[in-house]
């Protein structure tokens, strides 16, 4: 059972019909939730560490929250430039220090 | 935040040939690196954890002796597929935790293999 999952698996938006991703946790005893973009054939670049329930970050037109079982990464008028595949990754407590990686949500913003 | 960065970007081999893959941490001394290999459309799967002066820790039902990890100094990690396959194609990041915050990575921009 995945620990990590993040819905949708794709996503599909016209410039500036704002949306939300989500990354929800399994487990207890959270560590830190943390966000990444990635391009296409790039490594991922880091954009928020979340560490407690009702924390909020935000980037431009990003803005990441925090619940006790879940995260959102709300996504304000997009631009085709938003385009990437956003992971999560969840570090818990319990386990290693190594935080744990969700599948990733691709999203597509059309001009 | 930290730069990393890895060489080459991408590389063809013939199968059952080694290729060497380098990690360079270009403003942290980095005593733990982190080598990642993602599929495509899958995410990030943790291999090994590299470690200045010794031995790397490998993650469960990663082979040891095909993925040899080097981290010699503490601004480089390396990372050899040895007697490559095609099914070790891949695309290989590594990354680097430089302790400014709990568990934040920082990662390079990958390495693309391909074994014909």
């Amino acid at each position: 059972e995945d620990q990590v999952t993040q819905s949708p698996e794709a996503l599909r938006l016209q410039e500036g019909e704002s949306s939300s991703l989500n990354c929800s946790y399994t487990v207890s005893g959270l560590r830190g939730l943390f966000w990444y973009r990635q391009d296409p054939g790039k490594g991922p670049e880091f954009l928020f560490t979340l560490y407690s329930a009702g924390e909020e970050k935000e980037k431009e037109r990003l803005k990441a929250t925090l619940t006790k079982k879940e995260s959102f990464l709300h996504i304000t008028a997009p631009k085709p430039e938003d385009s990437a595949t956003y992971l999560c990754a969840v570090a818990f407590t319990g386990g290693s220090y190594i935080p744990t990686f969700g599948r990733g949500t691709s999203l597509i913003v059309h001009p | 935040g930290a730069v990393v960065s890895q060489h080459p970007s991408w590389v063809i081999c013939k199968s059952g040939t080694s290729v060497k893959i380098e990690c360079r941490s270009l403003d942290f001394q980095a005593t733990t690196m982190f080598w990642y290999r993602q599929f495509p459309k899958q995410s990030l799967m943790l291999m090994a954890t590299s470690n200045e002066g010794s031995k790397a820790t490998y993650e469960q039902g990663v082979e040891k002796d095909k993925f040899l990890i080097n981290h010699a100094s503490l601004t480089l990690s390396t990372l050899t597929v040895t007697s490559a396959h095609p099914e070790d194609s891949s695309f290989y990041i590594c990354s680097i935790l430089p302790g400014r915050a709990v568990n934040e990575q920082f990662f390079g921009p990958g390495t693309r293999l391909t074994v014909l």
